[in-house]
């Protein structure tokens, strides 16, 4: 199955700031999915990011705050912007790998003071 | 809307103590019911996909099984390294979004 790295593997940032997280796959996928977990909730789906089209995003999600780069086919970077405390939770990249269902990586974890 | 209700939220089992975790489901349409297993600090590492109610596949103590309401991971004997949190989740539909439960903590005690 892929393997997928991404970094940073943690972040403390102070309020206001952005982050960028990468995610690297080492396969060429064409559908790249970016989760959000937060504590005591289910992995929620930010967006999902196609090589050479604008990513798609879900209900609540906006690109203003989470804008998405999907530069090739194994690569994307997802940014939380001016962020503030409520922002604070794990940020997954994710590719789908038919029958053997989707791959994660090993999560970001965010920390906004 | 696709719903995944997990339950226990946790569970505490002995040594060798079988017992079973419960996924509850709604989908229009099911294309593929996923469970996972999460250590803490990782990402969630994949276990089974079950297809369609009846269905049934295993690995070493674990089994998990599907109806059309719901899927169970059965675990058989289970040791202390089998702590972590059991992911369900589903896609249904034309997308390929999975909806995730919110997870059970297994905590086993030596």
């Amino acid at each position: 199955s892929a393997v997928i790295s991404q970094k940073p593997s943690r972040d403390i940032c102070q309020r206001g700031t952005s982050l960028t997280i990468q995610c690297q796959v080492d396969s060429q996928v064409t559908m790249m999915f970016w989760y959000r977990q937060q504590p005591g909730q289910s992995l929620t789906l930010i967006a999902t990011a196609n090589q050479g089209s604008e990513a798609t995003y879900e209900s609540g999600f906006v690109i203003d705050k989470f804008p998405i780069s999907r530069p090739n086919l194994t690569f994307s970077t997802l940014t939380v912007s001016n962020m503030s405390p409520e922002d604070s939770s794990i940020y997954l990249c994710s590719v789908t790998e038919g029958v053997h269902g989707y791959t994660f990586g090993s999560g970001t974890r965010l920390t906004v003071v | 809307e696709d719903q995944v209700t997990q339950s226990p939220e946790a569970l505490r089992l002995q040594e060798g103590e079988s017992s079973s975790l419960n996924c509850s489901y709604t989908v229009s349409g099911l294309r593929g019911l996923f469970w996972y297993r999460q250590d803490p600090g990782k990402g969630p590492e994949f276990l089974f996909t079950l297809y369609s109610a009846g269905e049934e596949k295993e690995k070493e103590r674990l089994k998990a099984t599907l109806t059309k309401k719901e899927s169970f991971l059965h675990i058989t004997a289970p040791k202390p390294e089998d702590s972590a949190t059991y992911l369900c989740a589903v896609t249904g539909g034309a997308n390929s979004k999975l909806t995730f439960g919110k997870g059970i903590t297994l905590s086993v005690r030596p």
